[in-house]
């Protein structure tokens, strides 16, 4: 499998406080994207890092990566119950076609 | 920006029967698609990819015979469940390639339940 671990499973936390999200890999990449996935709906683009970038800001959102530890993470601020999803990093495969999924946060935020 | 339609959203069919869902790109040609099978509180699983006017290449373990593609249009892609059994209950999402910024956009799911 090119795609590893996403941790923690699940987050709980509340309202105002931040949670963060990490995500590994196991092959060499151009870029990780990460994903919004409401429950029982389709994936919402978040945010790109190109693997020449170490951090990348997006409102309360920052990405960083680390491509000699092939390991991203996700950091929101701030958090709103309206956060409440599943966080899924995605990497693409190695016929460079489609992309990979980690295995997803599940965050709940309660207010 | 390139919006992926899906449909059905949520379809019932009883065991033995097929089920055929639609995946359209809305604004945009999309000579590939790609679908993805996701179960209960688990990550996607790409099933394969669907290249316009040829046959869809498919991932390991993923019976061609049983999840039919067909991709006959720039705009629209098909996946067939055929005879389909209680285990191939699932949340269906397919994708497509916008070649834009982010590169691609996928469609809001189908639940299928056979019973």
């Amino acid at each position: 499998s090119q795609q590893g671990e996403e941790d923690p499973q699940a987050l709980s936390i509340q309202e105002g406080e931040n949670a963060t999200m990490n995500c590994s890999y196991k092959t060499s990449i151009n870029n990780l994207q990460w994903y919004r996935q409401n429950s029982g709906r389709g994936l919402v683009h978040l945010i790109l890092i190109r693997s020449n970038e170490r951090e990348k800001h997006s409102g309360r959102l920052r990405v960083t990566l680390d491509t000699s530890k092939k390991s991203s993470s996700l950091l929101i601020t701030a958090s709103r119950a309206a956060d409440t999803a599943s966080y899924f990093c995605a990497i693409i495969n190695q016929a460079g076609t489609a992309l990979i999924f980690g295995k997803g946060t599940t965050l709940s935020v309660s207010s | 920006g390139a919006v992926v339609s899906q449909h059905p959203s949520r379809v019932i069919c009883k065991s033995g029967t097929s089920v055929k869902i639609e995946c359209r790109s809305l604004d945009f040609q999309a000579t590939t698609m790609f679908w993805y099978r996701q179960f209960p509180k688990k990550s996607l699983m790409l099933m394969a990819t669907s290249n316009e006017g040829s046959k869809a290449t498919y991932e390991q373990g993923v019976e061609k015979d049983k999840f039919l593609i067909n991709h006959a249009s720039l705009t629209l892609s098909t996946l067939t469940v055929t005879s389909a059994h209680p285990e191939d209950s699932s949340f269906y999402i397919c994708s497509a390639s916008t070649g834009g910024r982010y590169g691609y956009t996928f469609g809001s799911g189908t639940r299928l339940t056979v019973v």
